[in-house]
C-alpha cells in the first residue's frame, strides 16, 4: 500500500503564496493528484505529475521528485475561493486505482 | 465539464432498511469506483469496475456491493444500513488509459 502524508491544516492571507507538502512512501509509483475539494463538494482536478520536475499551471504549480517520494502543490496570489481541501493520491505501478492522503485544509482569511 | 451523477444528495434513514445510492456517467468511461469519505480523512476505495459485469473490492472492506450492468450506470446497495454506515460516498469514473478521475457531488448518507 502506500503512505501518504500531508499537512492537517494551513492558513494564509489572500494574496499571498502557499506550499503544501505531500510526502509518500509506495512499493511502486507511476503518477502523483492533486485534487481541490470544497466543503459538501465533489474533488476536482488539479494536476498530474508522473515525471520530476514542475508543473504550472496558472496560479497553482506542481512539483515531484520521485527519488524523495515527494511532492509539493503551490498556490499563488491566494483568493478566497481557494479557501478548500488539497488531496495528494498516489497512483502505483500496473494499477488504476488511486490512493489518497488525508488532505489539507487551505483557510484564505483576507 | 463533468458528467457523473449521484443521486440522491443526502439520504437519512433507519437502522435496517435497505437502501440504494445511483450513480450514472454519460461520458462513456469504463472505469468507475465508489469512494466512502469521513471528515477529514482520507477517501477510502470501497468497490471499482473495469467494465460491464466486472467488480471489486477495494481497499477498505465494505458491507455494501455494487453492480455494473450497463456502462453508464454502477449503484451501491446496503442491504440492512446500520449507523456505522453513516458516511459520504463519492462515485468516480475514469477512461482507459486517462489517470483522471471525474468525481461525482457524493451521497452524505445517515443512518439512525
Amino acid at each position: 500500500g502506500q503512505n501518504i502524508d500531508q499537512p492537517t491544516e494551513m492558513t494564509a492571507t489572500e494574496g499571498a503564496i502557499v506550499q503544501i507538502n505531500c510526502t509518500y512512501q509506495t512499493s511502486g509509483f507511476n503518477g502523483l493528484f492533486w485534487y481541490q475539494q470544497h466543503a459538501g463538494e465533489a474533488p476536482t482536478f488539479l494536476s498530474y505529475n508522473v515525471l520530476d520536475g514542475l508543473e504550472e499551471k496558472g496560479r497553482f504549480s506542481s512539483f515531484l521528485s520521485r527519488s524523495k517520494g515527494y511532492s509539493y502543490l503551490l498556490l499563488k496570489e491566494l483568493q478566497m475561493k481557494d479557501s478548500a481541501s488539497y488531496l495528494c493520491a498516489v497512483r502505483p505501478i500496473d494499477d488504476y486505482k488511486l490512493s489518497f492522503g488525508a488532505g489539507t485544509t487551505v483557510t484564505v482569511r483576507a | 465539464e463533468a458528467d457523473i451523477y449521484q443521486t440522491p444528495r443526502y439520504l437519512v434513514i433507519g437502522t435496517g432498511k435497505k437502501i440504494t445510492l445511483e450513480c450514472s456517467q454519460t461520458m462513456g468511461h469504463d472505469k468507475m469506483y465508489w469512494y466512502q469519505q469521513d471528515p477529514g480523512m482520507e477517501l477510502h476505495l470501497i468497490h471499482y469496475s473495469y467494465g460491464v459485469n466486472s467488480t471489486e473490492k477495494g481497499d477498505l472492506s465494505s458491507e455494501s456491493t455494487v453492480s455494473r450492468i450497463r456502462t453508464e450506470h454502477f449503484p451501491l446497495t446496503l442491504e440492512s444500513a446500520r449507523p456505522s454506515h453513516t458516511s459520504q460516498y463519492l462515485c468516480a469514473s475514469s477512461e482507459t488509459g486517462s489517470e483522471k478521475l471525474f468525481f461525482g457531488s457524493g451521497t452524505q448518507l445517515s443512518v439512525l
